[in-house]
This record gives C-alpha cells, structure tokens and sequence, in this order.
C-alpha cells in the first residue's frame, strides 16, 4: 500500500526550486509530508485533504490531486536548511493511518 | 513540552532474547502507530492503535506484538528477535482525524 515518490534523489544548488511526487493507486483521504533530517525522526510539515486543495508552509507548499491520487511538494528558492529526506504519507478512510513512501533524498549545495 | 518518548535509543542485543521498546506520549492523542525504517524501503508500519486496548497489524507485522492498556502508552515486544528485524523503529501519535503524526527520536536496534 506505499505511495510511489519520486524521483529518488536530486541535487539542488542554492537557490534553485524542486518538485517532489507522490502518486497512489487507491483513492486518497489526504496526504501528509514529511522531512527526515539524518540522525533525526521525521519532522510534520503539512496535511492535505481531498478537494485539490493546495497549502504552503514557508517557500514551501503542496498540492493533492485527488481524481488522480497524486501529489506534489514544491521547493522554491532552496536553502541549505532544506537537505533532507522527504517522505510523503497516504491516508486513504479518513482514520488516519499513514503509509509512507520510500522517500525523496534532497541535497542543497552552496 | 508535547512530544513522544522512546527507549532505548540504541539496543544492541542477541538472537531470540525477547526485548521490548517502550514508547510514551503526553498529547492525549488516541492513535498511535509503530514503523520500522530501513534504507531504500522507506517507513513501514509495523502494528498501530485507534485507542485503548484496540490495535491492529500494519504492512509487516510478523515476529512483533504490541499492546495498549493505557492511552499514552504503547510499547513493542520482540518476542524472539532475529538479525531481520535489525532496524531503526519510530514510535508516532496524531489526534484521530487530519493531524500530522508526532514521531518518537527512534530506537537503532541490532540483533546479532
């Protein structure tokens, strides 16, 4: 039941923007995302519910396609702060039960 | 300060020495959710609990128990742990309904 993310890994300098995917095959409830800094638990950076709703946190934000089970997490004007692994999870009943992707390695270099 | 509590960070243990990691909440939250994490294979969730005495078995179950007498507790036994179920453990809880997950600190677990 893991959600597909990609792509596996990219390599941002400074400055530069990033997309990040997250694609289902069942239909969805909400998505959530993460980031996972290394030596660190996962860290909540938002929740999107079905309705295409998009939601921003900072220079970072989200959108959740719902007839298509998908969803994506835009980086813009990366910082080095940014460096992280970012999982998304997948809510399907509305319960709350996550299922994690394998997660997007980003790296931002000055 | 609201947070997830586990123990041990680090355990490093031996084949079929039954251990149990213990994870604690003070948020009132009512779901609670255990996940093993392994590179390349991402967060995978192990067993989880909507409440009180109700859990429930994730993805990979197999070779774990868990139980929930109190709300902010929800330890995970490793009856006879084996080197496969070497892993960083997350222990997690949310409110019930579209809430972000609060994860524990993990705990590095090496069965030789």
């Amino acid at each position: 039941q893991q959600p597909v993310q990609s792509p596996q890994a990219v390599i941002l300098r400074e400055g530069e923007d990033a997309v990040i995917n997250c694609s289902s095959s069942k239909a969805l409830y909400s998505v959530h995302w993460y980031r996972q800094k290394h030596g660190e638990a996962p860290v909540f950076l938002m929740i999107l519910l079905k309705g295409g709703e998009q939601k921003g946190h900072e220079k970072i934000s989200a959108s959740f396609n719902e007839k298509k089970q998908q969803s994506s997490l835009y980086l813009t004007a990366s910082q080095l702060s940014y460096s992280g692994t970012y999982f998304c999870g997948t809510e399907r009943t509305g319960a709350n039960n996550l299922f994690f992707g394998t997660g997007t390695r980003l790296t931002v270099i000055p | 300060e609201a947070q997830v509590t586990q123990n041990p960070r680090y355990l490093i243990t031996v084949t079929g020495k039954k251990l149990t990691v213990t994870c604690s909440q003070n948020m009132n939250h009512e779901y609670m959710s255990w996940y093993r994490q392994d590179p390349g294979l991402g967060l995978r969730q192990i067993y989880y609990s909507m409440n009180v005495e109700v859990t429930d078995k994730g993805d990979v179950p197999e070779g774990y128990k868990v139980s929930r007498k109190e709300k902010r507790n929800f330890p995970l036994i490793l009856e006879s742990p084996s080197p496969n179920q070497t892993s960083l453990y997350f222990c997690a809880s949310t409110p019930p309904l579209e809430a972000g997950y609060t994860f524990g600190s993990g705990t590095r677990l090496t069965v030789v």
